[in-house]
C-alpha cells in the first residue's frame, strides 16, 4: 500500500526565514508521481508541482524549490524568504501510474503541514 | 471564469438523514473526484469518475453514493449509513484524455458537513 508521511504537523516561522517541509513516501510501484498542494484558508487546494519517479532533478520556481531523493524516498519542499501569504496547509501526495506512465487522479495524501508565517 | 463550484459551503445533517453535496465544473474535464478531509489525516478518496455514467469506489466509499449523469456534475450523497460524516468534503476534477487521466487536480472550495 502507498503511504505518505509529513512528520511536521505545524511549523511557525518569522517572515523572511527559509523553511523546509518534509515528505517521505512509501510505494511498491516503480513508476509513480509526487505532488505538492497548497491549501490556503479559503479551502481549495492549489497545485504546486508534479514530479515523476524517473526525474530526480531538483526544481526551483521563484521562492519555491523541491528536492527529490529516490534513495531516501523523500520529496522535500523549501520556501526561501517566506512571506505571510505563504501561510497555509501544505500537502504532499503520491499517485500510482497506469501502464502508459500517465498518472491517475487518485492521490494518497500526507497528513499535511500547517505553516504559519508571522510578520 | 472556469472552475469548480461546490455548494453549500456549510451543511448540517440530522440523525438518519441523507444529504447531497453539489459539485459542478465548467472546465470541460472528463474526470471528477470526491475527497474527504479530516483534521490531521490529510485527504482520502471517496469516489471518482473517469467518464459520464461511470464511477468507481475510492478508499472510503462506505456510506456514500454518487452519480455522474452529466459531464459537468458529480453530486455526492452522504447516507444515514455513514456514521461519522462530520468532515470537510472537497470535489476535484482533471482533464482525462483518451482513457488516461491527467495528474493535475483542480479543487473546489469545499463543503463543511456537520451533524446536528
Amino acid at each position: 500500500a502507498q503511504k505518505v508521511t509529513q512528520a511536521q504537523t505545524e511549523i511557525s516561522v518569522v517572515e523572511k526565514e527559509d523553511v523546509t517541509l518534509d515528505c517521505v513516501y512509501e510505494t511498491r510501484d516503480t513508476t509513480y508521481y509526487l505532488f505538492w498542494y497548497k491549501q490556503p484558508p479559503s479551502g481549495e487546494l492549489v497545485f504546486l508541482i508534479r514530479r515523476n519517479s524517473f526525474d530526480e532533478q531538483n526544481e526551483i520556481s521563484g521562492r519555491y524549490s523541491w528536492n527529490f531523493q529516490k534513495s531516501t524516498s523523500s520529496f522535500n519542499f523549501t520556501i526561501t524568504a517566506s512571506q505571510v501569504v505563504d501561510s497555509a496547509v501544505y500537502f504532499c501526495a503520491l499517485s500510482e501510474a497506469n501502464a502508459g506512465g500517465t498518472s491517475y487522479g487518485k492521490l494518497t495524501f500526507g497528513q499535511g503541514t500547517i505553516l504559519t508565517v508571522h510578520p | 471564469d472556469g472552475g469548480i463550484t461546490q455548494s453549500p459551503k456549510y451543511l448540517f445533517r440530522k440523525e438518519g438523514q441523507n444529504v447531497t453535496l453539489s459539485c459542478e465544473q465548467n472546465l470541460n474535464h472528463d474526470a471528477m473526484y470526491w475527497y474527504r478531509q479530516d483534521p490531521g489525516q490529510g485527504l482520502r478518496l471517496i469516489y471518482y469518475s473517469q467518464i459520464v455514467n461511470d464511477f468507481q469506489k475510492g478508499d472510503i466509499a462506505e456510506g456514500y453514493s454518487v452519480s455522474r449523469e452529466k459531464k459537468e456534475s458529480f453530486p455526492l450523497t452522504v447516507t444515514s449509513a455513514q456514521k461519522n460524516p462530520t468532515a470537510f468534503y472537497l470535489c476535484a476534477s482533471s482533464i482525462g484524455t483518451g482513457g488516461f487521466i491527467s495528474e493535475k487536480l483542480f479543487f473546489g472550495s469545499g463543503t463543511q458537513l456537520s451533524v446536528l
